[in-house]
């Protein structure tokens, strides 16, 4: 599973709250992403990056904020929880290298089930 | 941007029987087109993708089939068995603006009776 975990596995929370989720992973891979999952939406990327501090926006980052200060960790922080952020979030990596850019596989974590009340 | 709509979203075969899930795209420029497996309360895990130089690639009971000037692809799992009872996911992938923007489709799950 490439060495990827994701930090709570599970969340409830109130509406207007701060949650912070976390991703760890130990395999050096250079680029890391955020994915929220909803039925009938499929995987959406949140943010992503591409290097340590090197980070940017995806298709729906409203009311997310991303941080990486080492390699191995990409943080992502809902600033004010709303109940619309209810879903199942992914972070997942890719190794970067000369294949990256061609397309290659993204190794994905084991999710977090966030729930907003 | 890309679009990638994904057909049937529920697919129910009878086991050893084959499926056939199809997706299509909007952007040419989408070069690589990989499928994802999701069990039931498990991670997206790569099962087989395609490069758009490619038509057709298979791997055992898993064949993917390419056809770029219609934009459109599609999964085949032949000798379907209970275990790939699951979500599949397809994906379109593109190089913009120097990392690989991946668009995925919403999903078929799929269900295998034995």
């Amino acid at each position: 599973d490439a060495g990827i975990t994701q930090s709570p596995r599970h969340k409830v929370t109130e509406t207007g709250t701060p949650v912070t989720l976390r991703c760890h992973q130990t395999e050096n891979h250079r680029y890391m992403y955020w994915y929220r999952q909803d039925p009938g939406h499929g995987l959406r990327l949140i943010h992503y990056s591409y290097g340590v501090k090197d980070t940017d926006k995806g298709e729906v980052s409203d009311g997310y904020s991303v941080s990486r200060s080492k390699t191995e960790d990409f943080l992502l922080t809902l600033e004010s929880a709303t109940s619309s952020q209810t879903s199942v979030y992914f972070c997942a990596t890719n190794t970067g290298g000369r294949e990256y850019l061609d397309g290659n596989e993204q190794f994905f974590g084991p999710g977090t089930r966030l729930t907003v009340l | 941007g890309e679009n990638v709509e994904q057909h049937p979203s529920t697919l129910s075969v009878q086991e050893g029987d084959s499926a056939v899930i199809k997706c299509t795209y909007s952007d040419s420029a989408s070069n690589y087109f990989p499928w994802y497996k999701q069990e039931l309360g498990k991670r997206p895990q790569l099962i087989i993708d395609i490069r758009s130089n490619v038509g057709e690639k298979k791997d055992q009971r898993i064949a993917v089939t390419l056809n770029k000037t219609a934009k459109h692809f599609s999964l085949h799992i032949t000798e379907t068995q209970p275990e790939d009872s699951a979500v599949y996911f397809c994906a379109a992938s593109k190089e913009s603006g120097g990392y690989q923007k991946v668009t995925f489709g919403t999903g078929t799950k799929l269900q295998v009776i034995p």
